[in-house]
């Protein structure tokens, strides 16, 4: 069953934008993580952020992680067109992952 | 690196045949997990297999369906016999055991069954 939800399902930006998508959860996680899809292939991890940690960076991405509200968010800075994809947060219990719906983006040139 | 490979990429074949499908884990990943996903449930977590042993299978839909896994390189999920709703992308995925360790997916095997 699904345990993250994100919001918004879709978003469409101009390149140079900043895309900032949600995720909630309902139980107790060891870690959350984000993955990209691109269109017909396999998810690709992004960012993993531990439930001890409140914030982390890479590259062009900003992960924040409130357990007190069970919630995430993935910021996008200074979008480019490649990072046109679905984007899914999964909450990490043990060894099972539970992935949301995931947000569609769409980066416009 | 190679990642994780699937075959076939993409299968179509009648309802009530066998399908087969095959998956490579990244060498030294000791768990492996298939997932299906579908427009209607998202991605659902079908069996989870930890050194070669299977220890969630609590995904795995209905009896056609059954895994596998009779070394550290080769997985199996097989669908005996297929029908239409089993139509899907079924995803492997493996990763090293342990906690806050990601996991690294094939690019899948759309299924189609007619």
């Amino acid at each position: 069953s699904q345990q993250g939800e994100e919001d918004p399902q879709a978003l469409s930006i101009q390149e140079g934008e900043n895309a900032t998508m949600n995720c909630s959860y309902k139980t107790s996680i060891n870690n959350l993580q984000w993955y990209r899809q691109n269109s017909g292939r396999g998810l690709v991890h992004l960012i993993l952020i531990r439930s001890n940690e409140r914030e982390k960076h890479s590259g062009r991405l900003r992960v924040t992680l409130d357990t007190s509200k069970k919630s995430s968010s993935l910021l996008i800075t200074a979008s480019r067109a490649a990072d046109t994809a679905s984007y899914f947060c999964a909450t990490d219990e043990n060894y099972k992952l539970s992935f949301g719906a995931g947000t569609t983006v769409t980066v416009r040139a | 690196d190679a990642g994780v490979i699937q075959s076939p990429r993409h299968e179509v074949t009648e309802m009530g045949q066998e399908v087969t499908l095959r998956c490579k884990p990244i060498s030294g990943h000791n768990s492996l997990f298939w997932y299906r996903q579908t427009m209607m449930r998202g991605l659902e977590l079908l069996i989870y297999f930890n050194n070669n042993v299977p220890i969630d299978d609590s995904g795995m839909p209905e009896d056609r369906f059954s895994a596998k896994m009779p070394n550290a390189s080769f997985s199996t999920l097989k669908i005996q016999p297929s029908e239409p709703r089993d139509s899907a992308v079924y995803f492997c995925a493996s990763k090293y055991t342990g906690s806050n360790q990601p996991q690294h997916f094939g690019d899948g095997t759309r299924l189609s069954i007619l």
